[in-house]
């Protein structure tokens, strides 16, 4: 069955801090991935997205991520977080044939000025 | 251009009433997805329609919750009767990927929070 699980549920960082989150997916066949945030009060925005190509993907804000296909995982990462990086972050994966679109069940992010 | 959008943005229900929630995508997206999000969860697809047809609904509980979208545009999810663990954000989102090109990302409503007492 496809999944995408998410390693860390609740995350506490100080400003200037490094930051990875893990994500690991469960998809057969051709898979997109996607990191998406939810500031408080917003709506689900795109961070950044893989497709093919460069396994090092860079989106908004400062963050990138990596595709490793071997370990089935698409990590976040930032080198230094801020206070506005305060948000819930969720890993998704779609099917690059059906565009079936599965979320992991989410990081809250909480970053201390 | 204009995002997607959800109407209404909140609403209580007692248990077993009815309730609809509407999705206009964003203009020429062909996919359009229906979630509904529990506190403290993930997004979990209920639906996915690609134009008018459906593509996926095996999460969907089709005793009680239903979908549409006539004309391949608009959107309506209805729960009936609903009950106490219905209450939860419903999202609707779209994308431009159809038939065998999903490389595409999706986009997002406000979605609706739903609250059945």
């Amino acid at each position: 069955a496809q999944s995408v699980s998410q390693h860390n549920h609740h995350v506490i960082l100080s400003e200037a801090a490094s930051l990875e989150l893990g994500c690991n997916y469960s998809y057969g066949g051709t898979v997109n991935l996607f990191w998406y945030v939810q500031y408080p009060g917003q709506h689900l925005q795109l961070l950044l997205k893989y497709f093919s190509g460069d396994p090092l993907v860079k989106g908004i804000k400062g963050f990138e991520a990596e595709f490793i296909k071997s370990k089935f995982s698409f990590n976040l990462r930032k080198p230094s977080v801020q206070w506005s990086d305060t948000a819930e972050y969720f890993c998704a994966a779609n099917s690059g044939n059906t565009g079936k679109l599965i979320f992991g069940q989410g990081t809250t992010l909480q970053v201390k000025p | 251009e204009a995002g997607v959008a959800q109407s209404p943005r909140y609403k209580i229900i007692e248990k077993r009433q009815s309730v609809a929630f509407w999705c206009n995508p964003i203009s020429g997206h062909a996919t359009l997805y229906w979630y509904q999000q529990i506190l403290g969860q993930g997004p979990k697809l209920l639906i996915q329609f690609q134009n008018n047809g459906v593509v996926d609904d095996s999460q969907l509980p089709k005793d009680r919750f239903s979908a549409e979208r006539l004309k391949g545009v608009d959107s309506t999810l209805k729960i009936q009767p609903a009950k106490l663990e219905d209450s939860a954000v419903y999202l609707c989102a779209s994308s431009r990927g159809q038939g065998n090109f999903m490389n595409t990302e999706a986009f997002f409503g406000q979605g609706t929070r739903l609250t059945v007492v």
